[in-house]
């Protein structure tokens, strides 16, 4: 069965701590996305990576990380430094090929306690 | 930079009239445009692409969007909504002519269909 896979669905975490979401995909494909939606905002642009071992910032990186070691996995980590990070974390990806569409996973939404 | 308006946050329309969700973009180049639908809790779903070619695009789940260059919109159309059809919708562009090679998307709209 092919897709995107997030994982956990829900995730709880304590100030100060960091966390790490996981994004497998088993669809081959180059480019990984994550984005972070918040109600009435759409979806921001948080990293993004192109091809193994590359990545770039998006719109709102700042008290993120992520690694993309192997094509398949591209996991986030939000840090103790990102100070509002309660939200729903979309993950996508998409091949190599200008014109296509990406695809995303189911989300995670993270909330801080 | 690229960018994309969805400026009505809800759309609330009668089950069997025809509904339009409106988007309008701003790019350097030329645009890919895309629209996705989310459910409750869920992720993106694709639903239509415009690349090039034919203004009218035709997509998932009977919607349609009409790319429009010198208005700079793409509004998503069907002709008979559904109650099935409500959702949360999202316009995104990229924009071919620029190195950032992501979608950039709208805010959303609320589609409401009542019986």
């Amino acid at each position: 069965d092919g897709g995107i896979t997030q994982s956990p669905k829900y995730l709880f975490r304590k100030e100060g701590q960091n966390v790490t979401l996981s994004c497998e995909q088993n669809l081959n494909h180059d480019a990984m996305y994550w984005y972070r939606q918040d109600p009435g905002q759409g979806l921001r642009l948080i990293y993004y990576s192109q091809i193994v071992n590359d990545f770039q910032k998006g719109d709102i990186a700042e008290g993120y990380s992520v690694s993309r070691e192997k094509k398949e996995s591209f996991p986030l980590t939000v840090t103790s430094a990102q100070k509002n990070p309660t939200a729903f974390y979309l993950c996508a990806s998409r091949t190599g090929v200008p014109n296509t569409e990406a695809f995303f996973g189911q989300g995670t939404r993270l909330t801080v306690v | 930079a690229q960018s994309v308006a969805q400026p009505e946050d809800q759309v609330n329309v009668a089950e069997g009239n025809p509904l339009t969700v409106k988007c309008t973009y701003s790019v350097s180049g030329n645009p890919y445009l895309f629209w996705y639908v989310q459910y409750p809790n869920r992720g993106l779903q694709f639903l239509l692409k415009y690349i090039t070619g034919d203004n009218l695009v035709k997509g998932s789940y009977g919607f349609e969007a009409e790319f429009n260059k010198s208005q700079t919109s793409f509004h998503l159309k069907k002709p008979s909504a559904l109650v099935s059809d409500s959702a949360l919708y999202f316009c995104a562009v990229r924009d071919l002519d620029t190195g950032r090679r992501a979608l950039t998307f709208g805010s959303g709209t609320r589609l409401q269909v009542q019986p």
